[in-house]
């Protein structure tokens, strides 16, 4: 079946590099994706990933993708206590229902 | 910029009252999703829509009911509230560019039942 795990905490100090780790089952997978949610708010999506790329760079964010493994990252360079928040990775299926699976989430927690 | 707007932020009902939540989008999007968020179980897609009076059953659709008569508005219909709907509902919307799916986010209603 379909399923996306990702580990539920992760704490770093600011100014360090914070990698939040996300693996799948489903190899048909079309796109992967990370959202962000803020204390409140919906989710805003950070950034994706085709299947057939093995890296994605924006700016601080850096997404790998290792599709041996079924292993999705995403780093944040340099994070700032604005990128405390839930981090949600998802996958979206090959079959054109567009529907996504989402990991449960990973808070990140920016110490001062 | 894209905006998907929730009717209510919070809402507080009782056991057995039917709930509306309204989804409203402005960037004519043919998608639109309701999930629940509940914590240590991310976000489970309950129903969703692909077209005006097009719907499909997500992974929990039970107790949960939705109409789409426009193409801009979604309702998720809660026919009974029961305790074990308290939860935080999200609603999405979606375009097809490239094919990257892309959902948009509303700021999500906090529901309580009490």
């Amino acid at each position: 079946g379909e399923d996306v795990e990702q580990s539920l905490f992760l704490s770093v100090r600011e100014g360090d590099s914070s990698v939040i780790n996300c693996t799948y089952t489903d190899s048909s997978s079309t796109y992967l994706y990370w959202y962000k949610q803020e204390p409140g708010a919906g989710l805003q999506l950070l950034t994706y990933i085709f299947s057939n790329m093995d890296m994605k760079q924006d700016q601080r964010l850096t997404v790998l993708l290792n599709k041996k493994d079924k292993h999705l990252s995403l780093r944040i360079a340099d994070t700032q206590t604005g990128d405390s928040a839930i981090y949600f990775c998802a996958e979206s299926m090959i079959s054109g229902t567009y529907k996504y699976i989402f990991g449960t989430g990973t808070r990140l927690k920016v110490l001062a | 910029d894209v905006k998907v707007t929730q009717s209510s932020r919070y809402l507080v009902k009782r056991t057995g009252e039917k709930v509306f939540l309204e989804c409203v989008q402005d960037m004519d999007h043919e998608n639109m999703f309701w999930y629940r968020q509940d914590p240590g179980l991310g976000l489970r897609l309950i129903y969703f829509s692909y077209d005006v009076k097009m719907k499909e059953k997500g992974d929990i659709p039970e107790g949960y009911s939705v109409s789409r008569e426009k193409k801009e508005r979604f309702s998720l219909i809660l026919e009974s509230a029961s305790t074990n709907q308290t939860s935080m509902y999200l609603c999405a919307s979606s375009f097809i560019r490239g094919h990257s799916y892309e959902q948009y986010f509303g700021p999500g209603t906090r529901l309580t039942v009490t």
